[in-house]
Parts: C-alpha cells; structure tokens; sequence
C-alpha cells in the first residue's frame, strides 16, 4: 500500500521560474492538503482541497500561488515567478474523507530558489 | 502570537533517562491533539493522539490540559532512536497548526 508520494523530491529553480509540485495521495484518500515548512519554522497550512475543489485555501499567499486536485492525475502546487523567500520544504499530506484528523504526510518537496 | 507554542530545546539526555517537554495552543475551539515526530527534515510522523484523560504508548506518555491550553509528552527510558524533533500538533476543523518542534538528542 503505497503512501503519499510527492515529486520531486528536490526542485532547483531560479528567480522568476515557475516551480510545479506534484502529489499523489495514499489510495482511497480524497482529501489533500498542502503544508510549508519554512527553515527552523513549523508547518504552516496553505490549502485544502477535494477533488476538483478547494475547500480552503486560507493559508496561501494571495498572489503566485494556487492549487488544484483534478478528477484524475495528482494535486499540483503551482509557485509562478519564484522569490528565493519561497526555498522552503513542501509537504503534502493526504487522508480518508470521513477522517480528516488521519492526515499521512508524504516525504515533501524541497524547493530551493537561486 | 503563534497558534501553538514549544520550547524548541535541544533537550540532551542520556540513554535510559526520562525526559519532558511541553506546549500551549491559543485556540481553545482546539478539537484534537497530536504529537509527531520529525527526523532530520523528513516528512512529520504521528506519534501519538492526545486524550484529555491522559494516553500512554509504551515508554511514551501525553498529556492534555485543556483549561490551561497545555500538553505535554514524557518519554522513559530514552533510546538513541528517540533523537528526533518533536511537534505538538493541534487540530481544528480539518487544519493542522504545528509548534516548530522541540529537539531531543539522546547520547549513548
């Protein structure tokens, strides 16, 4: 039974770039969220989403970044016009709908901006 | 001030010692109580749920004080595999909020 799997693992991009993360929820796991961990930092929320819906995307910030979970393929995580205040690693995580507080986390994404 | 607070050590002990740490969170509509264990940077595992009775899981034990917004998590008998960061995670309707982790280090 395969876990979340987020690629890649590590993404070099410079200022300016678009970083794409990708993740794949653990089978049976319609629910995904997305999480950053900027260095020496906590987790921080960024969004919630559903197939074909965000639910909540409070944690994001306003410009740059969106999110989607389509009908089929993995949720992406799309960063347009990288700042280096955006090198953090990114987390997914995934869990069942009617148990939203099982969230499994996948290995991350760690984003570095040159 | 930060959802959920924790001394971020490092706590240094040696093998077979016991060791304490602790938190608070701010929200008190704060539904569920988790600690997780992170590894060098790696993806955070659950280590165990918080029950307001109080839970054990073998030589770890939580605690959960709901008036005072405070949980704690005391491990006996340290191991070197117990060297970890460990995050106290509060839940709300389906987000998590994360302290930034309280660093133990056990020495052989």
């Amino acid at each position: 039974n395969a876990g979340v799997m987020q690629n890649p693992r590590h993404l070099v991009r410079r200022r300016g770039q678009e970083a794409r993360l990708r993740c794949s929820p653990m089978k049976g796991h319609s629910h995904v969220y997305w999480y950053r961990q900027l260095p020496e930092e906590g987790l921080k929320f960024m969004v919630y989403l559903q197939k074909e819906n965000i639910i909540d995307e409070s944690g994001m910030p306003k410009e740059r970044f969106s999110a989607e979970f389509p009908k089929e393929g993995p949720s992406i995580l799309r960063i347009q016009q990288v700042v280096r205040g955006d090198s953090a690693a990114y987390f997914c995580a995934s869990s069942p709908g009617s148990r939203v507080y099982e969230q499994y986390f996948g290995p991350g994404t760690r984003l570095t901006v040159t | 001030r930060k959802e959920v607070e924790q001394d971020p050590g490092p706590f240094n002990v040696p093998e077979g010692a016991t060791v304490a740490f602790n938190c608070t969170y701010s929200n008190s509509a704060s539904q569920s109580f988790f600690w997780y264990r992170q590894d060098c940077r790696k993806e955070p595992k659950l280590l165990m749920s918080v029950y307001s009775s109080g839970n054990e899981d073998g030589r770890f034990t939580a605690q959960l004080n709901r008036a005072s917004q405070y949980i704690s998590l005391l491990i006996r008998d340290s191991k070197l595999s117990d060297s970890a960061t460990y995050l106290c995670v509060v839940g709300g309707d389906y987000k998590l909020s994360f302290g930034a982790g309280t660093t133990v280090t056990v020495r052989a």
